[in-house]
């Protein structure tokens, strides 16, 4: 499985944005750069996704570089319910016994502040 | 309200005694799996079921068993729990398709065993 790194962490001021770098340098060509987020004692939670077009929802911004070695999830006004762990994780979609299979990396822990 | 539902969501037990972790979904999603979160190591896949009566082992599957015979459900099974398997579990669910790429998790079940 192609590998993302995140910083371990990283602080933001409420209503402040934030930007979450992962970077994926090894990344192929069918893989989906996905991110959730899971906030204290609960499970996973789907924010975003992208293949190579930078994308919106009413959760996030992903910002895709153009050799999608990287890419930067953005919070546009951070609130404390947005404290939580991210996780960047890269999905193939080729198929296979690979299919639906998120591997998790550590995340980035993100605190934020009042 | 979508949702994955996991029962129970706090277990302790003794080494040795069989438990069944259970796991249901409101989706009609075909695809299902299990995994295991542990401080430092992340969160790991145990098996996967891509639809009723189809299961496959993930990246730690030792010491576990599943079953998919209904499409809705997909309980977890420890015939001889071991410490080792003190963890906090996980089920998730997925839309099977080229289309489908938000992945829904249960709430967790904190297993304990002694």
């Amino acid at each position: 499985d192609a590998k993302t790194t995140q910083p371990n962490s990283m602080e933001s001021n409420e209503e402040e944005p934030v930007h979450l770098p992962c970077n994926h340098s090894t990344i192929s060509g069918t893989d989906y750069i996905h991110w959730y987020r899971q906030l204290p004692s609960q499970g996973p939670e789907y924010v975003i996704h992208g293949l190579t077009s930078n994308v919106n929802n009413r959760m996030a911004s992903l910002a895709i570089a153009e050799d999608r070695k990287s890419s930067t999830l953005i919070l546009h006004r951070a609130t404390l319910r947005d404290a939580a762990v991210y996780y960047c994780i890269l999905r193939d979609y080729a198929g296979g016994t690979s299919y639906g299979k998120l591997t998790f990396g550590q995340g980035t822990i993100l605190t934020v502040h009042p | 309200e979508a949702q994955v539902t996991q029962n129970p969501r706090y277990l302790i037990t003794v080494t040795g005694k069989k438990l069944t972790v259970t796991c249901s979904q409101n989706m009609n999603h075909e695809y299902m799996s299990w995994y295991r979160q542990d401080p430092g190591l992340g969160l790991r896949q145990i098996y996967y079921s891509m639809n009723v009566e189809v299961t496959d082992k993930g990246d730690v599957p030792e010491g576990y068993k599943v079953s998919r015979k209904e499409k809705r459900n997909f309980p977890l099974i420890l015939e001889s729990p071991s410490p080792n398997q003190t963890s906090l579990y996980f089920c998730a669910s997925l839309k099977q398709g080229a289309g489908a790429h938000e992945q829904y998790f249960g709430p967790g079940t904190r297993l304990t065993v002694t």
